[in-house]
């Protein structure tokens, strides 16, 4: 049973637009939520995270939004760059749990010049 | 080096053969877990270490499995008898410790098992 869930396994999208990743669970217990970027051989590398407490967290370029009562969160990449194209992970876990990460399946975007 | 380390980078290793993936945490980060990534699929969580705590080992698919964790240094990752199906990235990651904290990637290590 999937807990976190990235519907769309590719996005593709041209240079200076938006990117909407999105990403579903069904734990109730996750309490904190991450996305990571990846390019191939390489380790996942760290993007941004929100605690379940907040709503929305900014980072530059990079934002997260959380719907609690939806389970339902999305990151928007603004505007997006080449250097973007990579695949980007949703990440889920609770302090309960000791944190450990329970990712989705992974979205690959890529950011046409 | 400031980040996560991991070797082999790279390992082809033939079934039935034991396999052992070392992992080198960020000085100071307490917490340190092993993940592993299948072609297409995403990051499965295999284990945690917390300080001097018992490790969670709920990940862990099968008891050809097991990994140790040196204080709150070096961990290593074995696999006995490995098997097709083994074949996959290992992801080793570390946090300050397991109650907050970001986790920092190595490279992981490429386990081809023929």
């Amino acid at each position: 049973d999937q807990q976190v869930k990235q519907n769309s396994p590719s996005l593709s999208v041209q240079e200076g637009r938006i990117s909407i990743l999105n990403c579903d669970y069904t734990n109730s217990m996750f309490d904190y939520f991450l996305w990571y970027k990846k390019y191939p051989a390489e380790g996942p590398t760290f993007l941004i995270s929100i605690s379940s407490i907040k709503d929305k967290n900014e980072d530059g370029r990079f934002t997260v939004f959380l719907n609690k009562s939806a389970k339902h969160l999305s990151l928007h990449i603004v505007p997006s760059q080449p250097g973007d194209s990579a695949v980007y992970f949703c990440a889920a876990s609770s302090k309960a749990a000791g944190n450990k990460l329970t990712f989705g399946g992974g979205t690959r975007v890529l950011v046409k010049p | 080096g400031a980040g996560v380390s991991q070797s082999p980078s790279n390992k082809v290793t033939e079934k039935g053969k034991d396999v052992e993936l070392r992992c080198d945490p960020i000085s100071g980060h307490t917490a340190l877990y092993w993940y592993r990534q299948r072609l297409g699929q995403g990051l499965e969580f295999l284990i945690y270490f917390q300080g001097n705590s018992a490790p969670d080992k709920s990940g862990l698919p099968s008891d050809r499995f097991s990994a140790e964790r040196t204080g709150e240094s070096v961990s290593t990752l074995t696999i006995q008898r490995t098997q097709q199906e083994d074949s996959a990235v290992y992801l080793c990651a570390s946090s300050l410790d397991r109650v907050v904290g970001t986790q920092y990637f190595g490279p992981g290590t490429r386990l081809l098992v023929l």
